[in-house]
Formats: structure tokens, sequence, C-alpha cells
């Protein structure tokens, strides 16, 4: 069974800019996460989505956006890109949202790195 | 606000010894979570904790979750190198989604030969 896919693995952006990263769930996991890990803060949560819905999401502004299609892949979006943007962003799924038993699958990441 | 704090931060160890990592948190939860993460790679499930007095053991990791005093402990047994890594705990508040963790600082473990 295929593991979260995230793409790109890697990211270099100007400040400014904008960068859209995709994460597919592992087949039939219908809930989608992200989180942010960075040297100084570690891994905070970003948002979940859940049959397209947005369910919950952390403390970030409102440049980070995300979405969830039909098929469960989501896709998240930083806008106007900040130095302190630079960070490993992680897509975790599972299998439902709420209240659960089954651990987070985590992807591999996409490290982005703003200039 | 969930605050989740392990120590210690760093550990190194040698190889054969045994050594505890603790795992405290601020808010009522019933659901913990170990993580493991090898350098540039993602985050691999190891224990899901889910009610007071839970142990589970994995070869030579074994965690355990006391709700009670807020507290989980994640005890490496005769080290080998291969165990070498960034542990985490991750916690789930009480009544809160699954998928929405709060993650301890991380414990990097070096395992000397």
């Amino acid at each position: 069974k295929a593991g979260v896919t995230q793409t790109p693995r890697y990211l270099i952006k100007t400040r400014g800019q904008q960068v859209t990263l995709s994460c597919s769930p592992i087949s039939g996991h219908r809930s989608v996460s992200w989180y942010q890990q960075t040297p100084g803060q570690g891994l905070q949560f970003l948002f979940e989505y859940f049959s397209e819905t947005q369910r919950n999401k952390g403390n970030f502004p409102g440049r980070f956006s995300g979405r969830q299609f039909s098929n469960s892949r989501s896709e998240m979006n930083v806008s106007t890109l900040e130095l302190g943007d630079s960070a490993l962003y992680l897509c975790a799924s599972s299998l439902v949202t709420g209240v659960g038993n089954s651990p987070l699958h985590f992807g591999n990441g996409t490290r982005l790195t703003v200039t | 606000e969930l605050k989740v704090e392990q120590n210690p931060l760093f550990l190194s160890m040698q190889e054969g010894k045994n050594y505890t990592i603790y795992c405290n948190y601020s808010t009522t939860s019933d659901r913990l979570y170990w993580y493991r993460q090898d350098p540039g790679k993602s985050l691999e499930s190891l224990f899901v904790l889910l009610s007071n007095g839970a142990v589970k053991q994995e070869g030579r990791l074994m965690a355990s979750l006391d709700t009670k005093a807020r507290l989980s402990t994640l005890h490496i047994t005769a080290a080998v190198h291969d165990l070498s890594a960034t542990y985490f705990c991750a916690v789930v508040r009480a009544g809160g989604t699954a998928s929405k963790l709060t993650f301890g600082t991380g414990t990097r473990l070096q395992v000397t030969l």
C-alpha cells in the first residue's frame, strides 16, 4: 500500500512569492492534516481537512490556506512568502477524523526555503 | 493552551545502556502518540497510548501512559546504534480531534558504540 506522497520534495522561493504544496493520502484515508516543522518552533499543526471541508485550523496567519479535493488529495498554499516560512511541511493522513485511535501517517515532507 | 514538554532534549548513550525519555503535558488528554524521526526523513509512528496505565512494547522500546500525572515515558532497553533518531511525543486534547496533535520538543537520541 502506497504511503502518503508529497510533492515537490524541495522548493526554493523568493520573499513575496506564493507556493502550492501537494499531498496524496494513503488510499482510503479521508482526513488530511498539515504540519509545519522548524528548528525554532518544532512541529505545529496548520489545518485538517475531511471530506473537502476544513475541520480544524491552527494558529497561523491567513496567508496559509488549503483545500481538499473529492479524491481526498490536498493542497496547501502560502502567499506572500516570508523568510520565516522556511520549513519542512508535513502532510499526514488518517482513516477518519474526530475521535480515533489510529495514528497519523506522515509523508516525507516538502522542504521550503524562502530567500 | 495545551503544552507538551519532553526531557531530555538531547541524550547521548552507549550501546547496551538503558534510559528513559519523559513527556509531560499540561491539560487533560486520553490519547498520546510516540513518533520517531530520522534525519531528513518523515515521522514514523511507534506507539498509540489510549488509556491510563497503558503500556506498549516493541523491541527495545517500551512506552507507558499515566493520565493522572499527565506523564508518558519511553524506555529504551539495551540501546543499539539503530535507535539513534529524534523521538517525539504528541498529545491529543481530551475531546479533541485525533488529527490535531500537539507535539513535544523532541528528544534527539544518539547511541554510541
